[in-house]
This record gives structure tokens, C-alpha cells and sequence, in this order.
């Protein structure tokens, strides 16, 4: 399939685990966005990357929260000492570029406990 | 920031009839309006899109209208069907900026 591929679909941590989340974007694409979506709710941008570069960081909840694309391909999601308000799910997009529309991932569901 | 209220949460149609969801944002400088469409367990999958150039646009039984001046917009679906029945989420993006701000979301049901 072309679409953008997130894993794992679901992870259960224990809370102050660790949690890595990877995204491979659509072949090609320059652009990569993470989101969080909260049950109910719409997703909450976290993070920008063109190419390798994160162009934008603003929306990452706190230092816990770091990203990288060090390839400007895939890119991974990590949560250092997870805590239970992390448990949302994280949705990647990924576009040809920044103003052109973003395919979505279906999401990595993380549960914390 | 961006700001983006969108209702109304709930709307229940018979199989048939038009659903109307509608968007209002604060950031003037927003020129990109996505919707989405979102089943359970997917990601949102882009439907239909405007930019603010442009005041509708109309894909089959799906349309979109932007009012720049009030800083609102809407979806439209008519003789809506089952399948139909999701989530949908608009969303504004300004100029140069890659991020969107979404609305909390609108569950569509169609009932048949």
C-alpha cells in the first residue's frame, strides 16, 4: 500500500516506561506531521518536520515528548516517563508539501496504566 | 492561535436527506479549510478541502461554502446514505503554516 504505516497499533506501558512511535510516510512526501487525538476529540497538532528539519515543536506537551526524522523519511515518536494522561491516540500525516493536503495514518492507540 | 469551534457534536439524518455541519475560526490569516472524515479505529481521511480563494466547491453530493468576512464555513452532504454515518472534522491552516487546528468533531448517524 502507498498510505502512510504507523506501529504499533496499540501499546499498553506501565506508567514511567518508556514508548517509541514510528511513522513511514507516503514515499516522497516532505512534510510530516504528529498529532494527539483524545477520545472525542479532534486531533491536536504536536509537531512539524520538513524533511529532516522540525520546523515547528510548539504543540509537544512538555519535555517528556521528542521526535526526529534524522533521514526526512520515517520518523519516531518518543514519550519518556509516560504518565496517564498520555493515553490518547497519535496520528502521523504526511503531505507532498505544506500546502498541499495531509494523508493520515490510522493511528498508534497508547494505553497507559 | 487558531481557534476552531464546529457544530453541531451530534446530527442523526434519515437515509435520503441534506446534513449541514458548520465551522467558525478566529485566525484571520487561515487561507486552508480541510474536512475529514473519520470511521472507528481509522485515521481522518480527507473528503473535500477549500481554500480562500475560493468561496464553494462541490464534489458529488458533497459541497463546501467559505464566508472569509465571518470567518465561517460549512459542510453539506445531501441524499446522505449509511455509510454516510462517521465522524467528520473540519479544520483551518494559515498561510505557510503546515499545521491544522481541528474542530472537536461532528458524529453523523444515517439512519436507513
Amino acid at each position: 500500500g502507498a498510505g502512510v504505516s504507523q506501529s504499533p497499533r496499540y501499546k499498553v506501558a506501565k506508567r514511567g516506561q518508556d514508548v517509541a512511535l514510528r511513522c513511514d510516510p507516503i514515499s516522497g512526501h516532505v512534510s510530516l506531521f504528529w498529532y494527539q487525538q483524545a477520545l472525542g476529540q479532534g486531533p491536536e497538532f504536536l509537531t512539524y518536520f520538513q524533511n529532516e528539519a522540525q520546523l515547528d515543536k510548539s504543540g509537544l506537551p512538555s519535555d517528556r515528548f521528542f521526535a526526529e526524522r534524522p533521514e526526512g523519511s520515517v520518523s519516531t515518536l518518543k514519550i519518556q516517563r509516560t504518565q496517564q494522561e498520555d493515553s490518547a491516540v497519535y496520528l502521523c500525516a504526511s503531505s507532498g508539501d505544506r500546502a498541499r493536503p495531509q494523508h493520515f495514518g490510522d493511528g498508534t492507540r497508547l494505553s497507559i496504566l | 492561535g487558531e481557534n476552531v469551534e464546529q457544530h453541531p457534536s451530534t446530527l442523526s439524518v434519515q437515509e435520503g436527506d441534506s446534513a449541514v455541519i458548520k465551522c467558525t475560526y478566529s485566525d484571520s490569516a487561515s487561507n486552508y479549510f480541510p474536512w475529514y472524515k473519520q470511521e472507528l479505529g481509522k485515521g481522518p481521511q480527507l473528503i473535500i478541502d477549500i481554500r480562500s480563494n475560493v468561496g464553494e466547491k462541490k464534489d458529488q453530493r458533497i459541497a463546501v461554502t467559505l464566508n472569509k468576512t465571518a470567518k465561517h464555513f460549512s459542510l453539506h452532504i445531501t441524499e446522505t446514505q449509511p455509510e454516510d454515518s462517521a465522524v467528520y472534522f473540519c479544520a483551518a491552516s494559515p498561510t505557510n503554516a503546515g499545521k491544522s487546528t481541528f474542530g472537536d468533531g461532528t458524529t453523523l448517524t444515517v439512519k436507513p
